[in-house]
């Protein structure tokens, strides 16, 4: 069935660190590919997307290239913030049929000044 | 003006209670979802409605049973709560017609059974 694999947190990085965030997927077809952040006490907001293969999202400094041949989606920012500390969610949503989210398991990211 | 808002925020209450929660969007969309998250932060689909009709019913408990009296709306109704009920319960939504619309999530709602 379909599914995402999320690296496992916690990640602690200090300020200004580089972050990658891995994300693997196992799906027919061409799903959409997501990254959602969820901050303390809040819901999920969505970060990035890609629809496509080798379509790349961006958003406030983050990136994630979708990667057919790898089936890999992951997360990267060159210079992490300590407002970046949050918990990260790669998810996917099928080509056809219903289009709930499947998520990984989440990656709780800590920045230290 | 919020998008997707849910009531109560925090709902604490005793085993075997029927408890409801609310969910309501602004967004002029055609679905609405369910989502648990439980203590290790796992989210998982419960249930999807699409213009009130049910389309995705994950397997969830029969004590778990939504309601869309309207498009605006998906309510989730639970009884004889248990103990493995607790957890946090997102409300979301999106357009229809395509797997590649984001979906915009409520703050979530969470229950705590004693």
């Amino acid at each position: 069935g379909d599914s995402v694999t999320q690296m496992e947190g916690p990640v602690t990085l200090s300020e200004e660190a580089f972050l990658t965030i891995n994300c693997t997927y196992t799906a027919t077809g061409y799903p959409s590919l997501f990254w959602y952040v969820q901050y303390p006490g809040e819901g999920l907001q969505l970060l990035l997307k890609a629809t496509k293969a080798d379509d790349k999202g961006s958003n406030k400094g983050f990136e994630a290239t979708y990667r057919k041949e790898t089936t890999s989606f992951h997360l990267e920012k060159g210079s992490v913030q300590v407002s970046d500390s949050a918990v990260y969610f790669c998810a996917l949503s099928r080509q056809t049929g219903a289009n709930n989210l499947f998520f990984g398991t989440g990656t709780r990211l800590t920045v230290i000044p | 003006d919020t998008a997707v808002s849910q009531t109560p925020k925090y709902l604490v209450t005793q085993m075997g209670n029927d408890k409801s929660i609310k969910c309501e969007q602004n967004l002029g969309h055609d679905t609405m979802y369910w989502y648990k998250q439980d203590s290790k932060k796992f989210l998982k689909i419960m249930f999807s409605y699409n213009n009130k009709e049910l389309i995705i019913n994950e397997t969830v408990p029969n004590r778990f049973s939504p309601k869309s009296p309207d498009k605006a709306h998906l309510n989730l109704h639970i009884n004889s709560l248990e103990l493995g009920d607790s957890a946090v319960y997102f409300c979301a939504s999106s357009p229809s017609g395509g797997p590649y619309h984001e979906q915009f999530f409520g703050p979530g709602t969470r229950l705590t059974v004693l």
